[in-house]
């Protein structure tokens, strides 16, 4: 199975600031044929269902604020909170899909600093 | 508006069994992969199963793979989940949710979930 790491577990990021969450995948999840990396990355707020955030490793999806954006290839991802607000207090995931044991990161929770 | 509404949770003794249900609507069922991810308490996310749109192709994790079986009922709108041998490691939400293709990849939406218990 692919193993999903992310870092840090937590972060406490400052009202305005940067946050910057990153996903290490144990093996690569960019398929060469097409040049698409099958990473998603979802917020989750206490008592509900984890939400989409970008797919594609980089896709946002439709009604995503703008200031979250996600980066990288191959093994290693990178979810971007250009301006933290403070609704962005969550936990968030990477997930792969490259194989059929798709498989999530252990979470990071984010809170306000 | 894509809806997903999860049902048949509960508690159940260790091996037990019992049937999660998903009702679908605000989208062509049929066409669309759908799965189960499940969250123990205070943990993170864990995939259980997936099924492709028609349904001829079925995923599982290897924790469950042998007692549980994914299945669909498309002229009913509806994804199910059968539990069998249940163990106290499997209690948790269970949420289903929609890929964007007939192949499972992202989820999304996901339901609220169903909480099953596996206790004596």
């Amino acid at each position: 199975d692919i193993v999903m790491t992310q870092s840090p577990d937590s972060l406490a990021v400052s009202l305005g600031e940067r946050a910057t969450i990153t996903c290490k995948s144990s093996q690569s999840v960019l398929y060469r044929s097409n040049n698409r990396n099958y990473l998603a990355w979802y917020q989750q707020k206490p008592g509900q269902p984890p939400k989409l955030l970008i797919y594609w490793a980089s896709t946002r999806e439709s009604g995503v604020p703008d200031r979250f954006s996600g980066s990288g290839s191959g093994t290693d991802f990178t979810l971007t909170i250009s301006s933290l607000q403070a609704e962005d207090v969550a936990f968030y995931y990477c997930q792969q899909y490259f194989n059929t044991q798709y498989t999530f990161g252990q979470g990071t929770i984010l809170e306000i600093k | 508006e894509v809806q997903l509404l999860e049902s048949g949770g509960g508690l159940v003794q260790p091996g037990g069994s019992l049937r999660l249900s998903c009702a679908a609507s605000g989208f062509t069922f049929d066409t669309y992969a759908m799965s189960w991810v499940r969250q123990a308490p205070g943990k993170g996310l864990e995939w259980v199963s997936s099924i492709s749109g028609p349904g001829g192709s079925t995923y599982y994790a290897d924790s469950v793979k042998g007692r549980f079986t994914i299945s669909r009922d498309n002229s009913k709108n509806t994804l199910y989940l059968q539990m069998n041998s249940l163990r106290a490691e499997d209690t948790a939400v269970y949420h289903c949710a929609k890929s964007s293709s007939s192949s499972p990849n992202w989820f999304d939406p996901w339901g609220q979930g169903s909480l099953v218990t596996v206790s004596s």
